[in-house]
């Protein structure tokens, strides 16, 4: 089963600025797909990222606010730029686990901004 | 994928079984029933999923009707650790089951566990 490594834990970010979420799986994964958690909500899905092609973005989510790097198959970054405090929120990358065990997700990154 | 709908909020007393409904009257043959769980402040956790057959793991049992408009998570002896926010997601598999599709998750059902 993959296990997920996720930084920063929290981050607490002045507007404007930008901020790169990392995922380490300790496994090779095919797809890795990253959420946001506003406050109070469910999770909502940003976009899924293939090693080696660009990212899929969902509707009402773009490349230039949530560029994606997948450089391999272990690895993941989520940039959130020009924040503003609306991006604040809860931010989780998920892995495929196997047909057994769904997806594990990583522990998140809980970002505020002020 | 299919809609599901779970009511906002349960309680259930610790030590006795936590039954958890979730309607997916729109669900088509190939979309299995998948159950997440999360805690207060983490990422949310597996807890099983099924297509048509009841299912039972360490965590919990998942019975689906007949029709399969409808399911049940049970938790047999809930603890006060089972607080937490649970979510019934229906998605397609492909067969074989090795497609890895998005989950979308809805609001879940807000389990409370008291002493």
């Amino acid at each position: 089963s993959a296990v997920i490594s996720q930084k920063p834990s929290r981050d607490i970010c002045q507007r404007g600025t930008s901020l790169t979420i990392q995922c380490q799986v300790d496994s090779q994964v095919t797809m890795m797909f990253w959420y946001r958690q506003q406050p109070g909500q469910s999770l909502t899905l940003i976009a899924t990222a293939n090693q080696g092609s660009e990212a899929t973005y969902e509707s009402g989510f773009v490349i230039d606010k949530f560029p994606i790097s997948r450089p391999n198959l272990t690895f993941s970054t989520l940039t959130v730029s020009n924040m503003s405090p609306e991006d604040s929120s809860i931010y989780l990358c998920s892995v495929p686990r196997g047909l057994e065990y769904g997806y594990t997700f990583g522990s998140g990154t809980r970002l505020t901004v002020v | 994928d299919a809609k599901t709908t779970q009511p906002p909020s349960m309680d259930c007393a610790e030590g006795r079984a936590a039954n958890l409904p979730c309607n997916h009257s729109t669900i088509s043959g190939n979309e299995y029933v998948y159950w997440y769980r999360q805690i207060h402040s983490q990422g949310p956790q597996y807890i099983i999923h099924g297509l048509k057959n009841n299912e039972t793991n360490e965590m919990a049992s998942l019975i689906i009707t007949e029709d399969r408009k409808s399911s049940t998570l049970i938790l047999p002896h809930a603890t006060l650790r089972d607080t937490a926010v649970y979510y019934c997601i229906v998605r397609v598999d492909n067969a074989g089951g090795t497609s890895y599709g998005k989950l979308t998750f809805g609001q879940g059902t807000i389990l409370t566990v008291h002493p």
